[in-house]
């Protein structure tokens, strides 16, 4: 079953604006990831974030996770036209023999 | 470096022939591969974890008879999708992981588009 629901499902932004994804899940987690997923291509990870951490960056991202509303946010400032894809929030409710499981995904287009 | 691959990337197959899809990971050992299934425009869905050198755990709902799994080594799973029909149509992904990372760590491949006839 699907744990993690994205929303907006779709955004349309122009290149330079920052972008915001929101994740909602329902359980407990051990930890929250988002990927990234070009059209007809595999995932690519972009980011992890642990259940007693509340922001963590990398280059463009921002991720915020917010245990007590089961909520994650993943933010891309400066965006670029490379950045459209679909995006996925997944969770890993226990340890590492957990399974990740996916949200509904959110479709982003970066117009240039 | 983790890099894992699919082959075929895609492949057209008949209504009742059985279509053998393989998994590899490059440049590392990987002890569990999963398997996905995605539909257009949807999340992937886990279809079944496995290990090298035991069967397949799969998850609720997918049947393991049709979705035959093979983990023959560390760097090798393949998914045989038998007797297919068209509604097996869809896109399958694998994902691979190192060590003991389990689910933190997934390296996924390129996926690999099925369309029966």
């Amino acid at each position: 079953s699907q744990q993690g629901e994205e929303d907006p499902q779709a955004l349309s932004i122009q290149e330079g604006e920052n972008a915001t994804m929101n994740c909602s899940y329902k359980t407990s987690i051990n930890n929250l990831q988002w990927y990234r997923q070009n059209s007809g291509r595999g995932l690519v990870h972009l980011i992890l974030i642990r259940s007693n951490e509340r922001e963590k960056h990398s280059g463009r991202l921002r991720v915020t996770l917010d245990t007590s509303k089961k909520s994650s946010s993943l933010l891309i400032t400066a965006s670029r036209a490379a950045d459209t894809a679909s995006y996925f929030c997944a969770t890993v409710r226990g340890g590492a023999n957990s399974k990740l499981t996916f949200g509904k995904g959110i479709t982003l287009s970066v117009r240039p | 470096g983790a890099v894992v691959s699919q082959h075929p990337s895609w492949v057209i197959c008949k209504s009742g022939t059985s279509v053998k899809i393989e998994c590899r990971s490059l440049d590392f050992q990987a002890t569990t591969m999963f398997w996905y299934r995605q539909f257009p425009k949807q999340s992937l869905m886990l279809m079944a974890t496995s290990n090298e050198g035991s069967k397949a755990t799969y998850e609720q709902g997918v049947e393991k008879d049709k979705f035959l799994i093979n983990h023959a080594s560390l760097t090798l799973s393949t998914l045989t999708v038998t007797s297919a029909h068209p509604e097996d149509s869809s896109f399958y992904i694998c994902s691979a992981t190192l060590g003991d990372r389990g689910a933190w760590e997934q390296y996924f491949g390129p996926g690999t588009r099925l369309t029966v006839t």
